[in-house]
């Protein structure tokens, strides 16, 4: 069965700090992988994307993640977090009949 | 990418009423999804909505609870009916778009229901 974890329910770091948002996945062939942003009072804006080759993903805003076969991971990372990026994330996977699995969310908190 | 319009954006509602959520796409689509969002929570599959056809519901939502209309292949709605507090959630409607490197899904903005 396809599933979405993210561990961290809720992250704070200090605004200009390196961050790094956990997601694991259970699927049995390649997963398309995703990660989605949602602002306070909005919906969710796709930040970026893994279908195949490079492991190493550029998405919006400054964010990139890496696929991880091994460790059946999809990490999220910003080299320096700005307020604006306070928000809650959501990794997902695309799976059978093409039907999407999110995780159940981490809160990012940014502190001056 | 595709540019999703949800109408309401937020509204209160009644105990034991029934509201209709509208959800166009700028684009044609041959499947919409229907998410919610409870306080909290993740997101929750309540159903797709493929043109011409009946929405096929996952486990735990029925027709008679949240009818669909997917009259057209840019357009779509959901009705939560009979409501109580405990459908006070965020309804999100969402499409599959194609890209060369493979499937996204994009969503609405989201109607924020609050039940009371």
């Amino acid at each position: 069965a396809q599933s979405v974890t993210q561990p961290d329910i809720h992250i704070t770091v200090s605004e200009g700090a390196s961050l790094e948002l956990r997601c694991n996945y259970s699927y049995g062939a390649t997963p398309y992988l995703f990660w989605y942003v949602q602002s306070p009072g909005q919906g969710l804006q796709l930040l970026l994307k893994y279908f195949s080759g490079d492991t190493l993903v550029q998405g919006i805003k400054g964010f990139e993640a890496e696929f991880k076969r091994s460790q059946s991971s999809f990490n999220l990372r910003k080299p320096s977090v700005h307020w604006s990026d306070a928000a809650e994330y959501f990794c997902a996977v695309l799976g059978t009949g093409n039907q999407f699995y999110f995780g159940t969310g981490t809160s990012l908190t940014v502190i001056p | 990418s595709a540019v999703i319009s949800q109408k309401p954006s937020r509204d209160i509602c009644q105990r034991g009423t029934s509201l209709t959520i509208q959800c166009q796409v700028d684009s044609q689509v041959t499947m919409m999804f229907w998410y919610r969002q409870q306080p909290g929570q993740s997101l929750t599959l309540i159903a797709t909505a493929n043109q011409g056809s009946e929405a096929t519901y996952e486990s735990g939502f029925v027709i008679d609870k949240f009818p669909i209309s997917r009259p057209n292949l840019t357009f779509s709605t959901l009705t939560v009916s009979n409501m109580s507090p405990e459908d006070s959630s965020i309804y999100l409607c969402s499409v599959e778009g194609y890209t060369r490197s493979g499937n996204t899904i994009y969503f609405g903005e989201g109607s924020w229901l609050t039940v009371v």
